[in-house]
């Protein structure tokens, strides 16, 4: 098992491009999440999804949107980059069904807007 | 609001005990997860405490105090690996985890 995917690893934008990130995860979890990791600071959520199909929005959605049309796949996009969204991106899924489900990480997308 | 605080960094030697703390302060409560991160890669589950009291895995511990809104993570035998940043992360009633900044873990030979 592959456990959870992203691509790509590295990505430079300039302001204004448009990009998509892509997440695979092959352990049938429904619960699919994308968060930033910015120096000095926690794990923030962007967006989330707790089944094919859905998606919410976390604790910073602005500039980002999400599609989840297949179980194992959970995309994010940004529409027109701004340099406040260097950051790096890991998705994570987990089964979703108690408290006590740990979330499974992907290797990370670093992004630098330029 | 919801705050999780940790150490932003603590060093320990080789072969020693460290006990990295956190307090938060969540809407709810449904549990306390431990995660090690190493640079450059992604975090790893570590622990989960929801009840009161110590759970201990192998070289590394936590525990939990929900009266106090405080944890902690014990590691024991330090080792060079071991070296690595430390997120606390509480979930919240909406089963949400709110991540602490980490504790980056330095050890010294």
């Amino acid at each position: 098992n592959a456990g959870v995917t992203q691509t790509p690893k590295f990505r430079v934008l300039k302001t204004g491009q448009s990009m998509t990130l892509l997440c695979a995860q092959d352990m049938n979890h429904e619960y699919m999440y994308w968060y930033r990791q910015d120096p000095g600071m926690g794990l923030r959520l962007i967006h989330y999804s707790v089944g094919e199909g859905t998606t919410a929005k976390g604790e910073v959605p602005d500039g980002y949107n999400v599609s989840r049309l297949k179980k194992q796949n959970f995309l994010l996009g940004l529409e027109s980059a701004a340099p406040s969204q260097t950051s790096v991106y890991f998705c994570a899924s987990n089964t979703g069904t108690s408290g006590a489900s740990e979330q499974f990480f992907g290797p990370g997308t670093r992004l630098t807007v330029l | 609001g919801q705050n999780i605080d940790q150490p932003t960094e603590m060093t320990a030697t080789e072969g020693a005990i460290v006990q990295i703390n956190c307090t938060y302060q969540t809407s709810g409560f449904n549990g306390l997860f431990w995660y090690q991160q190493h640079a450059g890669e992604a975090p790893t589950f570590l622990s989960y405490n929801v009840l009161d009291g110590l759970e201990e895995k192998g070289r590394f511990s936590s525990f939990l105090s929900r009266s106090k809104g405080y944890s902690y993570l014990l590691l024991k035998e330090l080792q060079m690996k071991d070296s690595a940043s430390y997120l606390c992360a509480a979930m919240d009633s909406n089963y949400q985890l709110i991540w602490g900044a980490g504790t980056k873990l330095i050890i010294k030979p």
